[in-house]
């Protein structure tokens, strides 16, 4: 696709229930990015894949978040027994060079906006 | 650890200078950005500089890189209605991009 695709677009999830986010990123990029941004707040780094190394999920906030990056491409975020305090925009973000010295571009998708009711 | 801090707000007036401040504590930070993000939409990339830079323009954006200091700022001259948005600041070291609180950027007549 032309750029980071993410869906749903708007998620309403009930309190304890699971939810997945997906993120299709732009073709050929090898580093996708997840953030959070609640209201109010800035970005919240929380896992990033890079080629075939293993994710740096130092940014995920408790163990109730996972997240995979199948096949090098697409990306699922879960989020288990979903708490009020998850509410927010979930972006995505995908870039060419994740490492080394290159000058690196990070595109990002519209987000999903989760809400837990 | 790695930390970007900028200040949450900042109100102009249109055809003023704005200017936003980041300060950054990763000193093997190689590239540091600039990112918009206007109401309702993503974050899209404004500028970037090299960490060996202490200037950069780019049109009516001016970026300062203090790197003693670690600190860093977008210079907007003739601010207009247009560029009212979150600015955000993001250092990127050795793999991946972190970035800053955001400055909300409010320009008014």
């Amino acid at each position: 696709g032309a750029g980071v695709s993410q869906s749903p677009s708007n998620k309403v999830t009930e309190k304890g229930k699971d939810v997945e986010l997906r993120c299709d990123p732009i073709s050929g990029h090898t580093a996708l990015y997840w953030y959070r941004q609640s209201l109010g707040q800035g970005l919240e780094f929380l896992i990033y894949f890079q080629g075939n190394s293993a994710p740096d999920k130092s940014g995920l906030p408790s163990d109730r978040f996972s997240a995979e990056r199948t096949g090098g491409s697409v990306s699922t975020l879960t989020i288990q027994r979903t708490q009020q305090e998850d509410s927010a925009v979930y972006l995505c973000a995908s870039s060419l060079v994740g490492e080394g010295t290159g000058h690196t571009e990070a595109f990002f998708g519209q987000g999903t906006r989760l809400t837990v009711v | 650890g790695e930390d970007v801090e900028q200040s949450l707000f900042l109100s102009v007036r249109e055809g003023d200078s704005s200017v936003i401040n980041c300060t950054y504590t990763d000193s093997s930070s190689t590239y540091l950005y600039w990112y918009k993000q206007e109401p309702g939409a993503g974050l899209q990339l404004l500028t970037y500089i090299f960490s060996n830079m202490d200037m950069k323009q780019d049109q009516r954006l001016t970026v300062l890189l203090n790197k003693k200091d670690k600190h860093l700022s977008l210079r907007i001259a003739d601010t207009q209605t247009g560029d009212s948005a979150i600015y955000f600041c993001a250092e990127r070291g050795t793999d991946k991009l972190i970035f800053g609180t955001g400055t909300r950027l409010q320009v008014f007549p």
